[in-house]
Formats: C-alpha cells, sequence, structure tokens
C-alpha cells in the first residue's frame, strides 16, 4: 500500500522565519510530488509540483525533491501569519491513472 | 469564474435519504476525481472519472454510493440512504489530460446528516 507520512504538527514559527515542512512516501516509482495549502474549513489550493530531483522555487515558496531517499519537503521564506494553514503533500506515479495519495498534512501556526 | 463549481455548498439530509453532489470541472478539463475528508482527517480518493466513463472507483464504498460524469452536464456523486457517518466534506478536483497530475479542487460540499 502506498504511503505518503507527514508530521501532523503543529509546526510552529515566528513572523519572518523559514517554515520547513516534511514529506516522506514509500513507492519509489513516484513521479509527480504535489504541495497544497488547505485553512481551516476551505479546499485544498495547489501551490507547488516538483517532478525531478532538486529544487524548485516559486516567489516564497522553495520545494525540494530528494528520490533516492524518498523525501521532498516545502520551504516558506519570510513566514506570514496568513500561511497558518495545513499543507497536504501529494504523490502519483507515472503511467498510472494519475491519483495521487495524499498525506493528512502538516498544521503550520506562524506567529507575530 | 473558471475554477471548479461544486454545488450545493452546504447540504443536510435525514438518515434515509439520498444525497446528491455536482461538480463541474475547470474549463478545459476533462477528468473529475471525488474525495471525502473526515474532520481531523487526510483526503481519502472515491472515484476518478473522464466524460461517460468511471476510471477506477477503487475508493468508493460498494454499497449506496454512485458516481457518473455524463457527456453534458456537471459529474455527480450520489449518495443512498445516507447515514450518519456519510457526514463529512465531500470534494471534486479536476484535471487536464494532458496534464493529469495536477487537481485543482473545488470549494467542496459540506454533508450533514441528521
Amino acid at each position: 500500500q502506498k504511503e505518503v507520512e507527514q508530521n501532523s504538527g503543529p509546526l510552529s514559527v515566528p513572523e519572518g522565519a523559514i517554515a520547513s515542512l516534511n514529506c516522506t512516501y514509500s513507492d519509489r516509482g513516484s513521479q509527480s510530488f504535489f504541495w497544497y495549502r488547505q485553512y481551516s474549513g476551505k479546499s485544498p489550493e495547489l501551490i507547488m509540483s516538483i517532478y525531478s530531483n532538486g529544487d524548485k522555487e516559486d516567489g516564497r515558496f522553495t520545494a525540494q525533491l530528494n528520490k533516492a531517499s524518498q523525501y521532498v519537503s516545502l520551504l516558506i521564506r519570510d513566514s506570514q501569519p496568513s500561511d497558518s494553514a495545513t499543507y497536504l503533500c501529494a504523490v502519483s506515479e507515472a503511467g498510472g491513472s494519475y491519483i495521487p495519495t495524499f498525506g493528512r498534512g502538516t498544521s503550520l501556526i506562524v506567529h507575530p | 469564474n473558471a475554477g471548479v463549481m461544486q454545488n450545493p455548498r452546504h447540504l443536510v439530509r435525514r438518515r434515509g435519504q439520498e444525497a446528491r453532489l455536482r461538480c463541474s470541472p475547470m474549463k478545459g478539463h476533462s477528468h473529475v476525481y471525488w474525495y471525502r475528508q473526515l474532520p481531523e482527517e487526510g483526503l481519502k480518493f472515491m472515484v476518478y472519472l473522464q466524460k461517460e466513463n468511471i476510471i477506477d472507483e477503487s475508493g468508493m464504498p460498494k454499497e449506496r454510493f454512485s458516481a457518473e460524469f455524463p457527456k453534458e452536464g456537471p459529474s455527480i456523486l450520489r449518495i443512498q440512504q445516507v447515514v450518519r457517518g456519510d457526514s463529512a466534506a465531500y470534494f471534486c478536483a479536476s484535471s487536464r489530460s494532458d496534464s493529469a497530475f495536477e487537481q485543482y479542487f473545488g470549494p467542496g460540499t459540506r454533508l450533514t446528516v441528521t
């Protein structure tokens, strides 16, 4: 069974700091990796996707992928209180039916 | 609004009634996925559909639940004879056929069974 593991948190960081969110996955055939942000009572919002090893930057967000270690992370620079949310990691394999497996999410709290 | 649309946003049903949840995918998207999320739990995949086809329903309960995505109109998730355990948020997501990896979610339907 494919598994995606995330620390449930909460991860608490001060405003302006770097928040580091981590995710590990069990299926070595995984090829596509996503980070979603979900505010309480709202739907998940896609914020980053990454497909190859290394870093991918988009504004204050950086996704890091290490397929050898089966590890993907999300860094949020200059964290703001508005970043407080649950961050979901999702992983899918190439050539399949493109159904991602979601982790249970990490709760991030950015305090002023 | 070019995003994924779901209605109703909130639905209250008594035990034994039927619930119908609708989802219109984002413009240009032909793949629809339904997920269920219980409080304090993760997203659970239910079913994956393309127009007029169910591609994968491995996450859907065998009884009382069904889904369709007709040639015309929205995708519908139907729950017959609802029970209290069906109370949850139901999310629909859609993706493009040439970039099927990236899914975009609708606002969800909050189903409450009384």
